[in-house]
């Protein structure tokens, strides 16, 4: 099973409407999540923490089970400049090393 | 304050040859990771570095791939005789010391390897 398991889309959805990503890991003392954004050819680039209570930053709104082990990320209100794959990222740390472990990510693209 | 810095952007190299990838870090960073993306695939990890020390090089393939990061200069991850599945590619990023687990990284803009 992989460290961390993502839907790889894609999504389609038109502008304005409200899309969900979901992801799963197996890891259960995980302790740092994370999502990224990656655009087309470029580096990842962090979007936000996930942190135990839920957070929210605009349209964008992540949580994060940890009994079932799955983060989810929600946008709202899509906009064209979303477009691009999102990545899940769960930090291990085995053997003391502060390594990231990154879901293959989901493909969102908005519509006009 | 500049972010993590890759060089070269794009580097292309024949079959057998050697290829060097440089990462300095950002400012005030002492963490260095390497990855490697593959087309149309996640990123994988493949080693963390602090400065003159490998703390974690479990995701190094076991032959022909190295990685250094010296007390000066920046972090190099080395290639030797690239094989066509070499080409990919390969982020740098740092995060700075003392914050543990819960510290994002910051990622470089890449070096795309084409191996001919």
């Amino acid at each position: 099973r992989k460290e961390v398991e993502q839907d790889p889309g894609p999504f389609n959805v038109p502008e304005g409407a409200t899309v969900a990503f979901n992801c799963t890991y197996s890891n259960s003392a995980s302790q740092s999540f994370f999502w990224y954004r990656q655009d087309c050819r470029k580096e990842p680039k962090l979007l936000m923490s996930v942190y135990s209570s839920g957070n929210e930053d605009g349209r964008f709104t992540a949580q994060l089970n940890r009994a079932s082990q799955y983060i989810s990320l929600l946008i709202r209100d899509s906009k064209l400049s979303d477009s691009a794959t999102y990545l899940c990222v769960v930090n291990m740390l085995q053997t003391g090393a502060n390594n990231l472990f990154f879901g293959t990510g989901t493909r969102l693209t908005v519509i006009p | 304050n500049a972010g993590v810095m890759q060089n070269p952007r794009h580097l292309v190299r024949r079959r057998g040859q050697e290829a060097r990838l440089r990462c300095s870090p950002m400012k005030g960073h002492s963490h260095v990771y390497w990855y490697r993306q593959l087309p149309e695939e996640g990123l994988k990890f493949m080693v963390y570095l602090q400065k003159e020390n490998i703390i974690d090089e479990s995701g190094m393939p076991k032959e022909r791939f190295s990685a250094e990061f010296p007390k000066e200069g920046p972090s190099i991850l080395r290639i030797q005789q690239v094989v066509r599945g070499d080409s990919a590619a390969y982020f740098c990023a740092s995060s700075p010391p003392g914050q543990g687990a819960h510290s994002p990284l910051h990622f470089g803009n890449g070096t795309r390897l084409t191996v001919t």
